[in-house]
């Protein structure tokens, strides 16, 4: 079955210790993505990456980290924590070609409180 | 300024009736897409529907269907024949044709099903 994994579904942590949210997918999609979910605001993106080894930032990336060292797996790394990074987390990915039109699939999302 | 923007934060509808959800968008980009997700109370995304900038006629799938008025930019969402199962959080987006390949998203619409 074609599916995006994240890892772990909730999580609850105390600021500054390190964690990693696991993001795997099967369908050799190219490009993946980490978005975060606040009320009222939507979705929007952490970082990215086009290919392996490929990443970039998107529009609030502070405190973040991201690497690309495989295709199937974008882990996302939050190296001290806080508070205000406690949000709903997905990954995604797609296809790059054939560009806009490309469906983009989502993991189940991670629930991360950060006290 | 809000690339995506829903302004109905929460929305009722009885069942069996037909509902639209409201998008509108703001790019000059001439190659876009937009895209609609369903997000249920259980917190995945599911995607809906898609509907290219080029394309001539409106994206239909099922019940739904995108109104898609380009002079108006708008590409509003109509759920025909409203089930319980519709009550969940849904998600306007769009994606440009730059070198981001981003999905950006609009604050989302909550459609509250009345039996």
């Amino acid at each position: 079955e074609a599916q995006v994994t994240q890892n772990p579904r909730y999580l609850i942590t105390v600021t500054g210790k390190k964690l990693t949210v696991t993001c795997s997918q099967n369908m050799n999609h190219e490009y993946m993505s980490w978005y975060r979910q606040d009320p009222g605001l939507g979705l929007r993106q952490i970082y990215y990456s086009m290919n392996v080894e490929v990443t970039d930032k998107g529009d609030v990336p502070e405190g973040y980290k991201v690497s690309r060292k495989e295709k199937r797996n974008f882990p996302l790394i939050l190296e001290s924590p806080s508070p205000n990074q406690t949000s709903l987390y997905f990954c995604a990915s797609s296809f790059v070609l054939p560009s806009v039109s490309t469906e983009a699939f989502f993991g189940q999302g991670t629930r991360l409180t950060v006290v | 300024a809000q690339k995506i923007t829903q302004t109905q934060p929460g929305m009722f509808v009885q069942e069996k009736e037909a509902v639209t959800l409201d998008c509108t968008y703001d790019t000059s980009d001439p190659s876009y897409g937009l895209f609609w997700y369903k997000q249920p109370s259980s917190g995945e995304m599911i995607f809906l529907i898609y509907q290219g900038s080029y394309d001539q006629q409106n994206a239909t799938e099922g019940r739904y269907s995108l109104n898609f008025q380009k002079a108006r930019k708008s590409a509003n969402l109509v759920i025909s024949a409203s089930q319980l199962g519709d009550s969940a959080m849904y998600f306007c987006a769009m994606r440009e044709g730059d070198s981001s390949y981003k999905l950006i998203f609009g604050s989302g619409t909550r459609l509250l099903v009345r039996p």
